[in-house]
């Protein structure tokens, strides 16, 4: 079955300086990726998915995120956070019929 | 367009007592799911529908819970008799292509 491992449950970091925040999957099929950001008191917006070609994905807020099948990872990453990057984020992967699992979280506290 | 619309936002109830949640997924939306999220965990599918059949309830929990989706629109979710353990929020998302779009959940206190 897919799993989706986040072992960093909070990351803090201070404005201006870069962070990655770890995402781990197992599956034994082609899998589609996901990051989805969660701020306070909403539902979940898709930040970037990978589904096929570049192995490298970006969003429009400056957020990026790489596939790497040997490692089994999709890690999220911004070379500079702002203080409204403050939010939960959650790796997630399609089984397949278009159902998603989720992994645990990382919580994302930048402070001044 | 208009997102995907739950309600209510926020609710408070004994244990025991029953409770229901609305969604209305974005419209042309055939994929319409339901996710439990514990604090601090991340969401957990309920039950996922295709039009108004089920396609996945194996994590239901069947003797309390139950979802309808008559008219392959809008959605139900009920919980009867509701457990401390219910506490959560629940998140109703609809999808298009390979994208699930999420509405704001419900957060659901049992005391």
């Amino acid at each position: 079955a897919q799993s989706v491992t986040q072992l960093d449950s909070q990351v803090p970091v201070f404005e201006e300086a870069p962070v990655e925040l770890r995402c781990n999957y197992s599956s034994s099929v082609s899998v589609y990726l996901f990051w989805y950001v969660q701020y306070p008191n909403q539902g979940l917006q898709l930040l970037l998915k990978y589904l096929s070609g570049s192995t490298l994905v970006e969003s429009i807020n400056g957020f990026e995120a790489e596939f790497n099948k040997s490692q089994t990872s999709f890690h999220l990453r911004k070379p500079s956070v702002h203080i409204s990057d403050t939010a939960e984020y959650f790796c997630a992967v399609n089984t397949g019929f278009q159902k998603l699992v989720f992994g645990t979280g990382t919580r994302l506290l930048v402070s001044p | 367009e208009a997102g995907v619309a739950q309600s209510p936002r926020y609710k408070i109830i004994e244990k025991r007592q029953s409770v229901a949640f609305w969604c209305n997924p974005i419209s042309g939306h055939a994929t319409l799911y339901w996710y439990q999220q514990i604090l601090g965990q991340g969401p957990k599918l309920l039950i996922q529908f295709q039009n108004n059949g089920v396609v996945d309830d194996s994590q239901l929990p069947k003797d309390r819970f139950s979802a309808e989706r008559l008219k392959g629109v809008d959605s139900t979710l009920k919980i009867q008799p509701a457990k401390l353990e219910d506490s959560a929020v629940y998140l109703c998302a609809s999808t298009s292509a390979m994208e699930q779009y999420f509405g704001p959940g419900t957060r659901l206190t049992v005391t």
